[in-house]
């Protein structure tokens, strides 16, 4: 099976520039995640969605980043404007809901730096 | 909240040693736990997953453990390799709420 694709798979910008990254996961898995990790950190997580619900964003900076996912397949997250903290690694997720034996898929990510 | 912990951060071993990693979390409701690899700036590839009911995963050189009452899981890596180099991350599962621990920096020389 295809694997999750990311894109882009770097971006470099400068702050207050607004930026958008894309998600697709793997086909007929309903729950997507949108992780931040820092250089030296484990993941953090912004949001998560079951289809095209929110789940949890309590941790998404809604000041400044947003995303959805429309027609529960593809997601976009995008900041505006972006800070020099958010440079980072953005991974995308997903999983099948309910497979004990499946587990979660990572794509490759984006790597962000914001100068 | 569930915390995990990951000891050591890093580790600097000789082509042809065992790895042990070590990763322990404060809640045992756990649904399953995943290791992951992560390459320098590169996403996650998961190595391998033990749903809560099971002790033990095995696959090729690596073995994971899992102790759910001790809030403990172990990775071994057997006769490892300059390519087994990477970052190692565990990953609890609380019924789709993830936690990460910090990972484990790897590196096996020569």
């Amino acid at each position: 099976e295809a694997g999750v694709a990311q894109s882009p798979r770097y971006k470099i910008i400068e702050k207050r520039q607004s930026v958008a990254f894309w998600c697709n996961p793997i086909s007929g898995h309903a729950t997507l995640y949108w992780y931040q990790q820092i250089l030296g950190q484990g993941p953090k997580l912004l949001i998560q969605f079951q289809n095209n619900g929110v789940v949890d964003d309590s941790q998404l900076p809604k000041d400044r980043f947003s995303a959805e996912r429309l027609k529960g397949v593809d997601s976009t997250l995008k900041i505006q404007p972006a800070k020099l903290e958010d440079s980072a690694v953005y991974l995308c997720a997903s999983s099948p809901p309910w497979q004990p034996n499946y587990g979660y898929t990572f794509g490759s990510g984006t790597r962000l730096t914001v100068v | 909240k569930q915390e995990v912990t990951q000891i050591p951060a890093a580790l600097s071993v000789p082509e042809g040693e065992n790895l042990v990693l070590n990763c322990s979390f404060t809640d045992s409701a756990i649904y399953n736990l995943q290791w992951f690899r992560q390459d320098p700036g590169k996403g996650l590839t998961s190595l391998l997953l033990i749903q809560s009911s099971q002790r033990e995963q095995t696959s090729g050189r690596l073995n994971a453990s899992l102790d759910k009452s001790s809030g403990r899981s172990t990775l071994y890596i057997a006769a490892s390799q300059p390519g087994d180099s990477a970052t190692y991350l565990c990953v609890t599962d609380s019924w789709g709420k993830l936690q990460f621990g910090a990972g484990t920096q790897v590196v096996v020389t020569p």
